[in-house]
């Protein structure tokens, strides 16, 4: 079965560059959410979105944006990189109808390090 | 505000052995989803379970079954014959029940699970 692709699975980046991180939900997906995972950390909540529209949100630093586009993917825009952004980002896709309803299926993550 | 504890950092038990990671629970809404994921060594968060706030039912699939209390805001997961393949972080989570299904989970601290040959 498909899963949620994320990619880059890994990205090294210099202090202050920005990073663009990519999600495609499973097919038939409409809902997908950003986690931030530090090293021996639990996953963070950072934002949702629902066909399209920003949904929930939770500890997303201001310098990170993102959207989901007309096909259900998803980008995770982070600029001015500082190296506390140094983590696993998750991507997780869940639907709204049937019996799988709400459950969030998470991607492989990307390992994002800021040198 | 929801949290949830997880206060067993770490586990340590021989192949064989049952095994029951513990999970407990605060949140003001009536309505709401508990989870268990697993995140082996590799790095992926695997999902487990989800259970209803209204359904106290337990559950069995093979060697996991759980066990929700919502007298005791548990949610207890229990491992029986326990196997090296077993050994991971597991993580319990919550999240609010809405018409929209897109509100974040709030996560334990994780419990990490190593189980000896």
């Amino acid at each position: 079965a498909a899963g949620v692709i994320q990619s880059p699975r890994h990205l090294i980046k210099e202090k202050r560059e920005t990073a663009t991180l990519k999600c495609y939900p499973i097919p038939r997906h409409d809902t997908v959410y950003w986690y931030q995972q530090g090293p021996g950390q639990d996953p963070q909540f950072l934002i949702s979105f629902y066909e399209k529209m920003q949904s929930d949100k939770g500890s997303i630093p201001d310098r990170f944006s993102a959207q989901q586009f007309s096909d259900y993917h998803s980008e995770l825009n982070m600029s001015s990189l500082e190296l506390g952004d140094s983590a696993l980002y998750f991507c997780a896709s869940s639907k709204t109808g049937g019996t799988a309803k709400n459950i969030q299926y998470f991607g492989a993550g990307t390992r994002l390090s800021v040198l | 505000a929801q949290k949830v504890t997880q206060a067993q950092t770490e586990i340590s038990v021989v192949e064989k052995e049952d095994v029951t990671l513990d999970c407990v629970y605060e949140t003001r809404d009536t309505t709401y989803y508990l989870f268990w994921y697993k995140q082996p060594p590799s790095g992926e968060l695997v999902f487990l379970i989800r259970r209803n706030s209204f359904d106290e039912q337990n559950e069995i699939s093979g060697r996991y079954s759980w066990n929700f209390q919502k007298s005791t805001s548990s949610f207890n997961f229990t491992i029986t014959a326990s196997q090296v393949v077993d050994s991971a972080v597991y993580f319990c989570a919550l999240s609010e029940f809405t018409g929209g299904g897109a509100d974040g989970l709030t996560f334990g601290k994780g419990t990490h699970l190593i189980i000896q040959p």
